[in-house]
């Protein structure tokens, strides 16, 4: 799982609140990546980060702020959450391995938006 | 910007059959192509990767090829088992940067 937690792993809230998401890594990578996974888009990228304090948007960034004030945590908030925005939440790293770079994934956040 | 499409959407076979699903994308500039499988209520986990200097790789029963003048790429698994079946999902990037997924395969395969 490359070290990755994500926190909650389910959450139900209610159209207009605020949410946080949190990604948690423990081996210190610098590129983070949250997308979203909903039926018929496969997972689409919402933000990104290239280390602590510098990030960017994604394809699908509408609705959405990213902060990453330390290394190990990368944190998603919707602002004020809708109903479009009920979906399956997923961190990734980018990770060097024996082959090369790649992307490894967290186990995911499933959100329900009321 | 980069745009990648999934063929089939589903897939069927019996166990110890084999299994192809296809991909193509649409930015010439790209250059890395996992591909990842997904079981349910989990994340993608990466099954196989490929780069555009190489045109195949293996591993065991799973294979990727790469056409870069056509810009398509296939995942092949031979010798299908049960604990085959899952959805998958191909990917192209420049530089292992910011992925581009498929909308994703469901394989199934039969006892």
């Amino acid at each position: 799982d490359a070290g990755i937690t994500q926190s909650p792993r389910h959450k139900v809230t209610e159209t207009g609140t605020p949410v946080t998401l949190r990604c948690h890594q423990t081996e210190n990578h610098r590129y983070m990546y949250w997308y979203r996974q909903d039926p018929g888009h496969g997972l689409r990228l919402i933000h990104y980060s290239y280390g602590v304090k510098d990030t960017d948007k994604g394809e699908v960034s509408d609705g959405y702020s990213v902060s990453r004030s330390k290394t190990e945590d990368f944190l998603l908030t919707l602002e004020s959450a809708t109903s479009s925005q009920t979906s399956v939440y997923f961190c990734a790293i980018r990770s060097t391995g024996g082959t090369g770079e790649t992307q490894y994934f967290g186990p995911g956040t499933r959100l329900l938006v009321l | 910007g980069e745009n990648v499409e999934q063929h089939p959407s589903t897939l069927s076979v019996q166990e110890g059959d084999s299994a192809v699903i296809k991909c193509t994308y649409s930015d010439s500039a790209s250059n890395y192509f996992p591909w990842y499988k997904q079981e349910l209520g989990k994340g993608p986990q990466l099954i196989i990767d490929i780069r555009s200097n190489v045109g195949e790789k293996k591993d065991q029963r799973i294979a990727v090829t790469l056409n870069k003048t056509a810009k398509h790429f296939s995942l092949h698994i031979t010798e299908t088992q049960p604990e085959d079946s899952a959805v998958y999902f191909c990917a192209a990037s420049y530089n292992t940067d910011k992925l581009i997924f498929g909308t994703g395969t469901r394989l199934q395969v039969f006892p």
